[in-house]
Parts: C-alpha cells; sequence; structure tokens
C-alpha cells in the first residue's frame, strides 16, 4: 500500500512570508500527527487530528495552525516565517482508534526560510 | 506522558548484538513502549512495541521487566546500514489521541 506522501519535499520562504504544508495518510488512516524536527530540539510534537478535529497539541505558538479533511488529508500553515522554522517538518499517519497503534512517517518537508 | 531516558550514543561493530536501554520510571498501567528508528532527513520508522516480557519480529528484539520501569531493544548482528537514531517511546495511545514525544533517541554508530 501507500506511504504517507508529503508535499512539497523541500521549500524555500522568505521571513515573514507563509507557508502550507500537504500530508497524505495512508489509506484507512484517520490520524495525522506534525512535528517539527531541527538539530537542536530535536522532534517536537505539534498538533494531531483525527476526524477533522484536532485531538492534541504541542507547545507552538498559534503561528502554526492546521486542518484536516474528509479524506484525512491534512494541511499545515506557519504564518509569519521566521527564521528559526527552518526545519524538517514531518507527518505521521495511524488508525488513531487503536490501544497499540503503529504510526508511519513521511519523508518530511524541509523549510529553509531566509 | 511518561518521560524516557536513553544513552545520548553507542558505537558497535558489525556483526555485534547491539541492546540500547531507556529507562522509564514513571511508565503508566496502560502504556506502550514503542521503539522507533531513523536515519538522517528520513521520517523516524517503527521497529518494535511491547507492553511485557519479551517481543520479537524480524529486526529486533524487545525486552520488558516486570516491573516496566525500563527496556532494551536487542538488534542482532547490526551491520553498517544500522546506523542511525533510535528512539524510546512511551504512552497510552489510547486515550487523548496519538499524542507521541520523542525524546533526544540514541545515536547508534555502527564501525566495519
Amino acid at each position: 500500500k501507500a506511504g504517507v506522501t508529503q508535499t512539497p519535499r523541500y521549500l524555500i520562504k522568505t521571513r515573514g512570508q507563509q507557508v502550507t504544508l500537504s500530508c497524505s495518510p495512508i489509506s484507512g488512516h484517520r490520524s495525522v500527527s506534525w512535528y517539527q524536527q531541527t538539530p537542536g530540539q530535536g522532534l517536537q510534537f505539534l498538533f494531531e487530528y483525527f476526524s477533522e478535529t484536532q485531538r492534541n497539541k504541542g507547545n507552538f505558538p498559534g503561528r502554526f495552525s492546521g486542518r484536516q479533511f474528509s479524506n484525512s488529508r491534512s494541511e499545515m500553515n506557519v504564518s509569519t516565517l521566521e527564521l528559526g522554522d527552518s526545519a524538517l517538518y514531518l507527518c505521521a499517519s495511524s488508525l488513531g482508534d487503536q490501544m497499540n497503534t503503529e504510526a508511519f512517517f513521511g519523508q518530511g518537508t524541509r523549510l529553509t526560510v531566509v | 506522558l511518561a518521560k524516557t531516558t536513553q544513552p545520548i550514543s553507542m558505537d558497535s561493530y558489525e556483526g555485534q548484538e547491539v541492546n540500547i536501554t531507556c529507562s522509564h520510571n514513571n511508565i503508566a498501567t496502560n502504556d506502550y513502549i514503542t521503539w522507533y528508528q531513523q536515519f538522517p532527513s528520513q521520517g523516524p520508522r517503527f521497529i518494535i512495541q511491547g507492553y511485557k516480557t519479551k517481543v520479537t519480529n524480524e529486526v529486533a528484539s524487545l525486552f520488558i521487566p516486570a516491573d516496566r520501569k525500563s527496556s532494551t531493544l536487542s538488534l542482532p548482528r547490526v551491520s553498517l546500514s544500522d546506523t542511525a537514531v533510535y528512539y524510546c517511546l512511551v504512552g497510552d495511545y489510547r486515550t487523548g489521541g496519538f499524542k507521541t514525544i520523542f525524546g533526544a533517541g540514541t545515536r547508534l554508530f555502527v564501525k566495519a
């Protein structure tokens, strides 16, 4: 079966701009989680969506937002970009409704803010 | 979510067995223990998950003592391609949804 697809793979933006990243989960998966990975902070949880509702949220400012569509595809948006937002953004999909569940990660979107 | 502690890095040689231990003193009754592997510029990949005793799959074994306050990931006969960062995660994915907190991970370097 197809894996988790993230688009675009690479992105360069200027400070102050906004960006939208997309994640298509594995078919049948209803949970999509987003993470930011930087060399200094490691993997940090942003938020999780399940059946179009945000179910969990990490400790990121309101500039980071997301949504999930009825087909479980998810987007995350970062407004007013800062240099520190440069990172690898990863999304993970899972069934989301089982006690022990495996998450499948995409290849990520490498965002560079200049 | 329970906090985990792992060694920052480990070195090994090809063909050796590698054991990475993770401490999770505050593990809750409903928590599962999961290990992921990550290569540079790629997303983490699920390795193994367990609740108690021992779990084995085609790539690794997971040993969990009776008190569940620690767990050990065992990689048999590692190769150069096993050089990666390994994350130990503890959580109850049933309540509150999927909110996985990754620690710093263990950087394993396999030498020829």
